[in-house]
């Protein structure tokens, strides 16, 4: 499976909203109706943490304004107002393969 | 709190082996089943290996399979990667991860694989 990302790099001004689009090289619905796609953040300096699972759940204490969505290939993250702490590298992943990741710049 | 703590990176030669440990605290360990994914700047954040709670299911990623063997010990609440024949495109830190999820990483450790 090979998962790709765009756009590659982001610069946003704070508070106003970011996407990040993911898309797979085949479907992630599995046999069991559930679609395995994550979403981590890595901030400088630090190690990966979970943002979104399972397409569209946010992870304990993850900001309400983070969601996600999508299905089949394609799937995208969205920040509704991006703040400070929000600057990193966005990874998606599926089936332990992981997309290129997205710099986000505020 | 969960806690995750990597040790036993360092630089090593091509050929020779490391033994990688990761100490987890803060979760019922063996209740979890666990990973190792490592990052470098060629090939980004790379899966290599999972291992189920009772140690039943073990996988490898091709890059690492033959090579690298997946163990833990539940009394220690500690999780292992043992690294032969070990090549300078395993330069990378080293990171383990719980779950299939991937829900918590600990800080990683520096695999530097030079002569």
């Amino acid at each position: 499976i090979v998962m790709t990302q765009a756009p590659l790099s982001l610069s946003v001004t704070p508070g106003q909203p970011a996407s990040i689009s993911c898309k797979s090289s085949q479907s992630l619905l599995h046999s069991n109706g559930k679609t395995s796609l994550y979403w981590y953040l890595q901030r400088p300096g630090q190690s990966p943490q979970l943002v979104i699972y399972e397409v569209s759940s946010r992870f304990s204490g993850v900001s309400d304004r983070f969601s996600g969505n999508g299905s089949g290939t394609d799937f995208t993250l969205k920040i509704s107002r991006v703040a400070a702490e929000d600057v990193g590298v966005y990874y998606c992943m599926s089936q332990f393969t992981f997309g290129p990741g997205t710099r986000v710049d505020v | 709190e969960v806690q995750l703590m990597e040790s036993g990176g360092g630089l090593v030669q091509p050929g020779g082996s490391l033994r990688l440990s990761c100490v987890a605290s803060g979760f019922t360990f063996n209740t979890y089943s666990m990973n190792w994914v490592r990052q470098s700047p060629e090939k980004g954040l790379e899966w290599l290996s999972y291992i189920s709670d009772n140690s039943d299911s073990i996988y490898y990623a091709d890059s690492v399979k033959g090579r690298f063997i997946i163990s833990r010990d539940n009394a220690k609440n500690s999780l292992f990667l043992q690294m032969n024949s070990l090549r300078a495109d395993d330069t990378a830190v080293y990171y383990c991860a719980v779950r299939y999820s991937l829900d918590f990483w600990g800080q990683g450790t520096l695999v530097t694989v030079s002569s």
